[in-house]
């Protein structure tokens, strides 16, 4: 059965600390994955990526992909108060366009 | 505002009652989602429709659960008879045609159903 697992599940830093936020994955068919910031609201899109080793980059956050080891890793530097969320991994598979999410990685920044 | 927009936004409810949601999803989209999140979990796939075809269906889902996308545009989730574990936050989410972003997905604002 298609899975996506994040970890940690919970993670607690300080104003200023560099965080990495992980997402495996065991699907057929993969296509894409995306990663979306999720606060007391709906999921807002941050990343999609589709191939190895291409770094995506917005502001103080980051994505790579690698599909040789069947992961991603979510970056984010300089951690703000605004940056406490939970943030969400999901996979797309191709053919079906059906998205998978990982139960998602609960993030507090403490000022 | 041409996001995806969910109505309504929040539905109290008793058990046993039907409860119909609607969502509007970005107006050049013609892939649209329904997903149920619980605290804690993230958003678990309900169903999909293709402009008007509904592609897929979780096979999760009770046959409580039925979802119309008629003309291709708006679609509704209807749950009858609901009971409590039905409490929930319904997210709809929509994609759009053809190229790489394509598989961009952007969620509406849910629509949080309490059931007592």
């Amino acid at each position: 059965e298609d899975k996506v697992v994040q970890s940690p599940l919970s993670l607690v830093v300080h104003e200023g600390d560099t965080v990495t936020l992980n997402c495996s994955y065991e699907v057929t068919n993969f296509r894409s994955l995306l990663w979306y910031k999720q606060e007391k609201k709906a999921p807002t899109f941050l990343f999609m990526l589709t191939s190895s080793g291409i770094e995506k980059k917005s502001g103080r956050l980051s994505s790579i992909l690698d599909k040789k080891e069947l992961f991603s890793i979510l970056n984010i530097t300089a951690t703000q108060t605004g940056d406490s969320a939970v943030y969400l991994c999901a996979v797309v598979t191709s053919g079906t366009y059906k998205y998978i999410f990982g139960t998602g990685t609960r993030l507090k920044v403490l000022a | 505002d041409t996001g995806v927009s969910q109505d309504p936004r929040h539905k109290i409810t008793k058990r046993g009652q039907n409860v119909t949601f609607r969502c509007d999803p970005i107006s050049e989209h013609n892939r649209l989602y329904w997903y149920r999140q619980t605290l804690g979990q993230g958003p678990e796939f309900l169903t999909y429709f293709q402009n008007e075809a509904q592609l897929e269906k979780s096979r999760l889902l009770s046959d409580r659960f039925s979802a119309e996308r008629p003309k291709g545009s708006f679609s509704t989730l209807e749950i009858q008879r609901t009971e409590q574990g039905d409490s929930a936050m319904y997210l709809c989410a929509s994609t759009g045609l053809a190229g790489p972003s394509s598989y961009e997905q952007y969620f509406g604002p849910g629509t949080r159903l309490t059931v007592t």
